[in-house]
Formats: structure tokens, C-alpha cells, sequence
């Protein structure tokens, strides 16, 4: 029980375009979901807490009109990035919270040429 | 700025060595430490929450210690075996916000 997947597992995307990634818990419901980006020899760090039905929390330093959370159901989360630059490369990770408990999806790699 | 330091980054191991490793982290307000185990290409699995000062918890042949008032856990593997090699991570929920600070976690791999 509690799996969370993600897609896609890995993209490459040009600058200036956008990339959306979801989240989906499989086998329950989330009202919250957690948006996490790692950056090579750094931990994970979070970026934003996504409510269902309720805008997105962002953490000190992330850009909301670059980062745009959607959470429209208690089973998806979508992260959007925004006009992508090489910058925004890194991995991208969320987390779904049952019981006080986060579940992880597996990541997804976003890499801006 | 709160930080989570993980010890040693990472450990190369002979199968059957028991071997451990530290999570370092801020004992200001501290309300959970989460150790969970990384393998490659797979969701991290959450191995234990720990809340209590002086709690140890073990699943098979890993078991953590926890330390709330010096700010540090242990994790403790015996009989290493390779389907243990993964990273693992610990992250620290100060307040019970549920905004967890990880640290960049310890990397085993278990040589046959």
C-alpha cells in the first residue's frame, strides 16, 4: 500500500518551454502533497506543500509563477515549470502524506538543453 | 537555517560486516526523525519515525536510536547483505509541520 508514482521518470525539454510532472497516489487519497527538487551532491529540498482544492504553499526562495502546483484532486498533484531555463535542471521529487507519514514517488529528471 | 548532517557520506562494506551510520539534526523544537532507504531508480522507503527521546526501533536487521536533547540517530545494519546497498536518508520534522530537512544521506554499497 501507499505508492506514489510519477511522470514521466525523465525528460529533456528546450529553454523556454514549459514541463509539466505529476503525482499520483495510486492507493489512497491525499489532501496534502509535497514538491521536493534535489540538486547534484545536495539534499532534497522543498520546494512546496500542495493542498487539495487550495492554492500551493511555497517555501522561502521558490517562484510561484515559475513553479505553478496544481492539486485538483485528492489522487494528482501537477508541478508545472515555466519557461524552463538550463538552471531549472535537476530532479524532481514528490511526496504524499497519509497518516503522518510522507510516500515518495520515484522522481522524475528534468534536464533544459 | 535548521541543516540535517548524514555521516559518513558514503561506505563501501564486505557482506556480513554490521556497520552504522549518523544523522546529525536540530534538537530546537524537534518533533520527528524519519530515516528512510534509497535505492536507485525507486521511491524512497520509509524505514522508521522516531519521536521519543531514547526510542530504538529495529526492522529485521536494521535498527535506529534516537537522541533528541544532542540532536543525533544512529541507524544500525547487521549482517550486511548486497540488497542493502541504497542510500540512506534521514529528515527532520522541527515543529510537526510535516516540512521535512533532509540531510544528503550515507551511501552503502555491500560487496559480495
Amino acid at each position: 500500500g501507499a505508492v506514489v508514482s510519477q511522470h514521466p521518470s525523465w525528460v529533456i525539454c528546450k529553454s523556454g518551454t514549459s514541463v509539466k510532472i505529476e503525482c499520483r497516489s495510486l492507493d489512497f487519497q491525499a489532501t496534502t502533497m509535497f514538491w521536493y527538487r534535489q540538486f547534484p551532491k545536495q539534499s532534497l529540498m522543498l520546494m512546496a506543500t500542495s493542498n487539495e482544492g487550495s492554492k500551493a504553499t511555497y517555501e522561502q526562495g521558490v517562484e510561484k509563477d515559475k513553479f505553478l502546483i496544481n492539486h485538483a484532486s485528492l489522487t494528482l498533484s501537477t508541478l508545472t515549470v515555466t519557461s524552463a531555463h538550463p538552471e531549472d535542471s535537476s530532479f524532481y521529487i514528490c511526496s504524499a502524506m497519509v497518516t503522518d507519514e510522507q510516500y515518495f514517488g520515484p522522481g522524475t529528471r528534468l534536464t533544459v538543453t | 537555517i535548521l541543516n540535517v548532517e548524514q555521516s559518513p557520506q558514503s561506505l563501501h562494506v564486505q557482506e556480513g560486516d554490521s556497520t552504522n551510520f549518523t544523522c546529525s539534526f536540530p534538537s530546537s523544537n524537534f518533533y520527528a526523525l524519519h530515516w528512510y532507504r534509497w535505492e536507485t531508480a525507486k521511491s524512497p522507503e520509509a524505514l522508521f519515525v522516531m519521536t521519543l527521546n531514547g526510542d530504538e526501533k529495529k526492522k529485521g536487521r536494521i535498527s535506529a536510536t534516537l537522541n533528541t536533547k544532542e540532536g543525533y540517530s544512529y541507524l544500525y545494519i547487521k549482517g550486511s547483505q548486497p540488497e542493502d546497498s541504497a542510500t540512506y536518508l534521514c529528515a527532520s520534522d522541527n515543529s510537526g509541520t510535516y516540512k521535512y530537512i533532509f540531510g544528503t544521506g550515507t551511501r552503502l554499497k555491500v560487496l559480495a
